[in-house]
């Protein structure tokens, strides 16, 4: 069973420019969570997503947003980068909320953001 | 806000010895508590504990979930060098978000 699959793993932007970030979750799953990581924080939570709907969502300013298609996968957006916004971003697949195995989290390799 | 805390922050032992790790948390209606292994990529899932599943073992690794003190603790026996990494430790509550603690980095020497 292939695992989560995250691109551009590496990714190198300017401030004020945007990117997005893709992200296919296990086969059968329908949830995917993201999570920014940086040395300072640690990993917070960004957003979850299920049935293409956004189910919960982080403390993280309006620059930030995502969105999921019909087979699952998931797309995360940053507008109007700043130096801050470099990180490691992390997208999580897990099944749905009516399984009992539904917080087991399984992450991508990530996708490294340079903003310089 | 939920809250998790791992101690100790850092750990250095020599191959062979056994590790203690622990994790504490706040969180409004506990849901489970995750362990994960970070070596230079993204974090791998050891084990789920949760209200009736609060023992968990792996081979070497075991965890335990105390309720009653809102903690728990993984163990690694007989380390080896390749179980050196940060080991993170999450919690999930009434939302499926996971909050983690800022992780122990371990490190296992010769």
């Amino acid at each position: 069973k292939a695992g989560v699959t995250q691109t551009p793993r590496y990714l190198i932007k300017t401030r004020g420019q945007q990117v997005t970030l893709s992200c296919s979750p296990i086969s059968g799953h329908r949830s995917v969570s993201w999570y920014q990581q940086t040395p300072g924080q640690g990993l917070q939570f960004l957003f979850e997503y299920f049935s293409e709907t956004q189910r919960n969502k982080g403390n993280f300013p309006g620059r930030f947003s995502g969105r999921q298609f019909s087979n699952s996968r998931s797309e995360m957006n940053v507008s109007t980068l700043e130096l801050g916004d470099s990180a490691l971003y992390l997208c999580a697949s897990h099944r749905d909320r009516g399984s009992s195995s539904y917080n087991e989290q399984f992450f991508g390799p990530g996708t490294r953001l340079t903003v310089l | 806000e939920d809250k998790v805390v791992q101690s100790p922050l850092s750990l250095v032992v020599h191959e062979g010895d056994t590790v203690t790790l622990n994790c504490s948390y706040e969180v409004t209606n506990f849901r489970s508590l995750l362990w994960y292994k970070q070596e230079k990529k993204a974090p791998t899932f050891l084990f789920m504990l949760t209200s009736s599943g609060i023992e968990k073992k792996s081979g070497r690794l075991s965890s335990i979930l105390d309720k009653k003190e809102l903690s728990s603790i993984l163990n690694i026996t007989a380390t080896q060098t390749g179980d050196s990494a940060i080991y993170l430790c999450a919690v999930s509550g009434t939302a499926s978000k996971l909050t983690f603690g800022t992780g122990t980095r371990l490190q296992v020497t010769l």
